[in-house]
């Protein structure tokens, strides 16, 4: 089985200073991926990043990077120079061994852009 | 990356009535689509995973007979709400994963539906 764990119901940052989104993981598979996801209000799920379980590096999108700590089982979410259109749910999520295996999702954290 | 779109975005019935939600993959095959329900402030939770050409597997908890998905083409899922009550009121998502992208297993998701049981 697969758990997802976000400890941080919501933050908030100043406008263009970084913020980090915490994710832990549990999962007895040893090949995985990890993703993050990005829900605004409007409801649409935007994908944000991916890490693979054997990648060496952590994966970076842009202001986005993923900060991947295997032996502690972390997936944490770098945003850097915040911005405004930035505000919204965070999701983090895995799949398991196979690609084809369903993704489970944590709870989310809910990012506030301050000006 | 990879399109998918949901239809409708917004309805409302009434209890009783059956709505169906349409969920299409635009410019990729899709063997494997997923339906997602996600109440307000809370995660997504995985009803079913919808196949091509075979029956849905569905999670435990979720009425197969309450929630009926069609995987009839491998661009096109439908997940059918059948007899709707207001407590079926609630966001439901699709999500597909391109063929091509098996290695990463990336979900692409649709625009989501709000549905709405008066």
């Amino acid at each position: 089985a697969q758990k997802i764990t976000q400890t941080q119901p919501g933050m908030f940052v100043q406008e263009k200073e970084a913020v980090t989104l915490d994710c832990t993981y549990d999962t007895s598979d040893q090949s995985y991926g990890l993703f993050w996801y990005k829900q605004p209000s409007s409801g649409e799920m935007i994908f944000l990043i991916y890490q693979g379980s054997y990648d060496e590096q952590n994966a970076t999108e842009g202001r986005y990077s993923l900060n991947f700590q295997k032996a502690r089982k972390s997936a944490n979410l770098v945003i850097s120079a915040s911005q405004l259109g930035d505000s919204a749910m965070y999701f983090c999520a895995m799949r398991g061994e196979r690609g084809y295996q369903k993704v489970t999702f944590g709870i989310g954290t809910k990012l506030q852009v301050i000006p | 990356g990879a399109v998918v779109s949901q239809h409708p975005s917004r309805v409302i019935c009434k209890s009783g009535t059956s709505v169906k939600i349409e969920c299409r993959s635009l410019d990729f095959q899709a063997t494997t689509m997923f339906w997602y329900r996600q109440f307000p402030k809370q995660s997504l939770m995985l009803m079913a995973t919808s196949n091509e050409g075979s029956k849905a597997t569905y999670e435990q908890g979720v009425e197969k007979d309450k929630f009926l998905i069609n995987h009839a083409s491998l661009t096109l899922s439908t997940l059918t709400v059948t007899s709707a009550h207001p407590e079926d009121s609630s966001f439901y998502i699709c999500s597909a994963r391109d063929r091509g992208a098996a290695n990463t297993g990336e979900l692409f998701f649709g625009e989501g539906s709000r549905l709405t049981v008066l």
